[in-house]
């Protein structure tokens, strides 16, 4: 049974560009979390999704930022005209309905030039 | 508001044992989970609490107090490879829907 899967791990970007950070969560879970990473700070929540569903987006920015989970294939963050300050890594993480624990994958890294 | 405070560091010696207090302060309480997190890593379950009292798996326990909003991880036998960020994280929110999670301690465990 194969983990959360990210890709890609590592993504760099010029300012103004945009960014798609793919989560793929465990097999059988139907839940997926988007975290930030800055460097030296802890995980800050961003978005919950569930199937075709957006459940939480308290934490995401107001522009720019967007996130989906669709019937089929896997969930997306895109950020659109990136800037310096979204340098981070973001993680995704996975639960099946009913479960609290969460399996993180292993986060993708950007770096915004 | 959401607020979650944990130490900053935290320096122990391998075979010792150290406890790490996490206190909480969140709207809406649907449980508190502990994460190993090592550097460039992804963060790892280590435990979980929703009712209070004490739960132990192994060299780790982890204990909860829903009336005070604290919690702590306690290592025993402290090996090197126990040097790591210590995540404490809430599932808060009216219907549990989101986690918050404190700024990690960083343990340093010392030969």
């Amino acid at each position: 049974n194969a983990g959360v899967m990210q890709n890609p791990r590592h993504l760099v970007r010029r300012r103004g560009q945009e960014a798609r950070l793919r989560c793929s969560p465990m097999k059988g879970h139907s839940h997926v979390y988007w975290y930030r990473q800055l460097p030296e700070e802890g995980l800050k929540f961003m978005v919950y999704l569930q199937k075709e569903n957006i459940i939480d987006e308290s934490g995401m920015p107001k522009e720019r930022f967007s996130a989906e989970f669709p019937k089929e294939g896997p969930s997306i963050l895109r950020i659109q005209q990136v800037v310096r300050g979204d340098s981070a890594a973001y993680f995704c993480a996975s639960s099946p309905p009913g479960q609290s624990e969460q399996y993180f994958g292993p986060g993708t890294r950007l770096t915004v030039t | 508001g959401q607020n979650i405070d944990q130490p900053t560091e935290m320096t122990a010696t391998e075979g010792a044992i150290v406890q790490i207090n996490c206190t909480y302060q969140t709207s809406g309480f649907n449980g508190l989970f502990w994460y190993q997190q090592h550097a460039g890593e992804a963060p790892t379950f280590l435990s979980y609490n929703v009712l209070d009292g004490l739960e132990e798996k192994g060299r780790f326990s982890s204990f909860l107090s829903r009336s005070k909003g604290y919690s702590y991880l306690l290592l025993k036998e402290l090996q090197m490879k126990d040097s790591a960020s210590y995540l404490c994280a809430v599932r808060a929110g009216n219907y549990g829907q989101n986690f918050v999670f404190g700024p990690g301690t960083r343990l340093s465990v010392l030969p």
